[in-house]
């Protein structure tokens, strides 16, 4: 059975510190890997995802992550975090030709102005 | 293109009622899926489905059930409501691999 795991509940940043949120999966087949966020009020909205080649991949908002294939690692990163990046943030797995999304229990993502 | 479309956004039904709910998805997206999300378990996956197929299900009981319509809309059925179905239903369509949420609809089982 698929399972992601998720390092942080809670996290609480000042602007212009760094983030990186940790994520970790379990599947015993070939995945795609994404990293969605639910901003205050708004619905889940696609950050980035991993298909297939460079394992480093750049999403929207200045975002990136890379996925580290023996750790079964998919970690979420960002150089400077603005006020505007206050949100859930929620990695997920689905197994190629699964159709499903497996998610972690998310990430709250607080920063402080 | 508007985005994924979910009605009602808000419902407050009785223990032991029924629930239908709906979804509109991408023009053009075939594939639309179901999740839960509750503070508890958080977002879990209920079922897929694809040109009217239903391609995979989650760990729900039979209580929870879906359809897709020919023209990719899709509706999902509660029965015999349980408090513990109070939850925000998100549904989701998808084109190549990327899945689109749609703002929900938040179902309270008094």
């Amino acid at each position: 059975a698929q399972s992601v795991s998720q390092h942080n509940h809670h996290v609480i940043l000042s602007e212009a510190a760094s983030l990186e949120l940790g994520c970790n999966y379990s599947y015993g087949g070939t995945v795609n890997l994404f990293w969605y966020v639910q901003y205050p009020g708004q619905h889940l909205q696609l950050l980035l995802k991993y298909f297939s080649g460079d394992p480093l991949v750049k999403g929207i908002k200045g975002f990136e992550a890379e996925f580290i294939k023996s750790k079964f690692s998919f970690n979420l990163r960002k150089p400077s975090v603005q006020w505007s990046d206050t949100a859930e943030y929620f990695c997920a797995v689905m197994g190629v030709g699964d159709y499903k999304l497996s998610f972690g229990a998310g990430t709250t993502v607080t920063v402080r102005a | 293109k508007a985005g994924v479309t979910q009605t009602p956004r808000y419902l407050i039904k009785t223990r032991g009622q029924q629930v239908t709910l709906s979804c509109s998805p991408i023009s053009g997206h075939r594939s639309v899926s179901w999740y839960q999300q509750t503070p508890g378990q958080g977002l879990q996956f209920l079922f897929e489905y694809f040109s009217e197929t239903q391609r995979n299900k989650g760990n729900f009981p039979g209580r929870f059930s879906g359809r897709q319509f020919s023209n990719s809309r899709s509706e999902m059925n509660v029965s015999t409501l349980e408090l513990g179905d109070s939850a925000l239903y998100l549904c989701a369509s998808s084109f190549e691999g990327e899945q689109y949420f749609g703002p929900g609809t938040r179902l309270t089982v008094t």
